[in-house]
């Protein structure tokens, strides 16, 4: 069974900082999603990536996806109380390509 | 609809009473997922309906949990004989397909055992 564990677990960071934080498999990702979370409302989609090495950006976030394909971070320049949320990672897995996440990261960007 | 739908949006239940969750998912949408929330925590998968494939129930905690999805649109979620345990955020989620495809999320039904 696939395990996706993220780090940190909880991270508090003044407004204007950079953060990152990592997803990791315990087997090659199928296709990763990353998702963020507001209190009191469901995931929502920020990527998709598929290929190995893949690097991509919105806005102030920057996607990366590891080359063997385990491993992924999301980095966050200057960090504002909008980023504030549950960051999660997702995969597709087994025979029916049920979608799973990860542990999470609980970010709290303070003013 | 515009998006997934769930209801109740709370529900308080005593324990060792049933309950009943409903999930809308956006019209057109064949899959369909359960997932349970603590607080502050990832999503545990429970179950998993994609068009008409048998649903995959690989997640769900015990037989006290299940749930249907009536003509590939509206699904719910019984949790019977209901422990203080099964506390959480149960959350819904349809997406067009399988893949690298998106998943919607509805906001989640607050369930409360006391």
């Amino acid at each position: 069974t696939q395990l996706l564990e993220q780090s940190p677990q909880f991270l508090s960071i003044q407004e204007g900082e950079n953060l990152t934080v990592y997803c990791n498999s315990s087997s090659v990702f199928s296709s990763l999603q990353w998702y963020r979370q507001e209190p009191g409302e469901g995931p929502v989609l920020l990527v998709t990536v598929v290929t190995g090495g893949e690097v991509k950006k919105l806005k102030r976030l920057t996607f990366q996806f590891g080359d063997a394909r385990k491993d992924s971070s999301l980095h966050i320049t200057a960090a504002q109380p909008g980023d504030t949320g549950l960051y999660l990672c997702a995969d597709r897995v087994g025979a029916t390509n049920k979608l799973i996440f990860g542990t999470g990261t609980l970010l709290a960007v303070q003013p | 609809g515009a998006g997934v739908s769930q209801s109740p949006s709370n529900k308080v239940t005593e324990k060792g009473k049933d309950v009943e969750l409903r999930c809308d998912p956006i019209s057109g949408h064949t899959a369909l997922y359960w997932y349970r929330q603590s607080l502050g925590q990832g999503l545990e998968f429970l179950i998993y309906f994609q068009g008409n494939s048998a649903p995959d129930k690989s997640g769900l905690p015990s037989d006290r949990f299940s749930a249907e999805r009536t003509g590939g649109s509206v699904s719910t979620l019984t949790i019977q004989r209901t422990q203080q345990e099964d506390s959480a955020v149960y959350l819904c989620a349809s997406s067009q397909g399988g893949g690298g495809t998106e998943a919607f999320f509805g906001q989640g039904t607050r369930l409360t055992v006391v």
